[in-house]
């Protein structure tokens, strides 16, 4: 069974819209990370969450775990055809951290129609 | 400054054929994770070393599949008689301790 799952599994929005990606675990987090890969291409580091409650900004995009440690989200504002791509939430559920083998969602598919 | 490198970034091979994937880490990183990603799926963990020691392959294939971070050069992950269900992007990534930054890919296609 999928112990990451991601909504939606694509999305398309006008160009200045706001949007949301979610990230839903089975299991408890020790920690969430969130990446952006364009097709063909490798993934990119947007962010790191690793405690309940935390939230952290780059430019327009927010990300949010939440207290229970089992939810985050991904928030972009005013979006721009530069976010377009595919999200991935990967997590570590092994307890106490830094085990290496992350787990991942099968990704969130973001068009940006100008 | 330069990231995770991987080379090369295409490799053909014909079934029953060996391939070599190489993964530098960025400068002063001394963990390595080897990840698959298969068409249409999600990114599979295969694999994690620190220089000259395994950790974790919980993730790897039992036969033909190999891994190997060296004192000196980059991490292989090497793959023995080929198979067509070997076709797909190889990901390696790197870390300090902390958060895991990916290289740009190994696309293989087993003909």
């Amino acid at each position: 069974s999928q112990e990451l799952e991601q909504s939606p599994q694509s999305l398309i929005v006008q160009e200045g819209k706001n949007l949301t990606i979610n990230c839903t675990s089975s299991k408890t987090l020790y920690g969430l990370y969130w990446y952006k890969q364009k097709y063909g291409e490798g993934l990119i580091f947007l962010m790191m969450l690793q405690k309940g409650g935390e939230e952290k900004s780059h430019e327009k995009i927010t990300a949010k775990l939440d207290e229970k440690k089992q939810q985050s989200s991904l928030h972009i504002t005013a979006s721009q055809p530069s976010h377009a791509g595919i999200y991935l939430c990967g997590a570590d559920i092994n307890y106490g951290g830094s085990q290496g083998n992350l787990i991942f969602g099968k990704g969130t598919k973001l068009s940006v129609k100008p | 400054n330069a990231g995770v490198m991987q080379n090369p970034r295409h490799l053909v091979r014909r079934r029953g054929q060996e391939a070599r994937l190489r993964c530098s880490p960025m400068k002063g990183h001394s963990h390595v994770y080897w990840y698959r990603q298969l068409p249409e799926e999600g990114l599979k963990f295969m694999v994690y070393l620190q220089k000259e020691n395994i950790i974790d392959e919980s993730g790897m294939p039992k036969e033909r599949f190999s891994a190997e971070f060296p004192k000196e050069g980059p991490s292989i992950l090497r793959i023995q008689q080929v198979v067509r269900g070997d076709s797909a992007a190889y990901f390696c990534a790197s870390s300090g301790g902390g958060e895991q930054y990916f290289g740009p890919g190994t696309r293989l296609t087993v003909t």
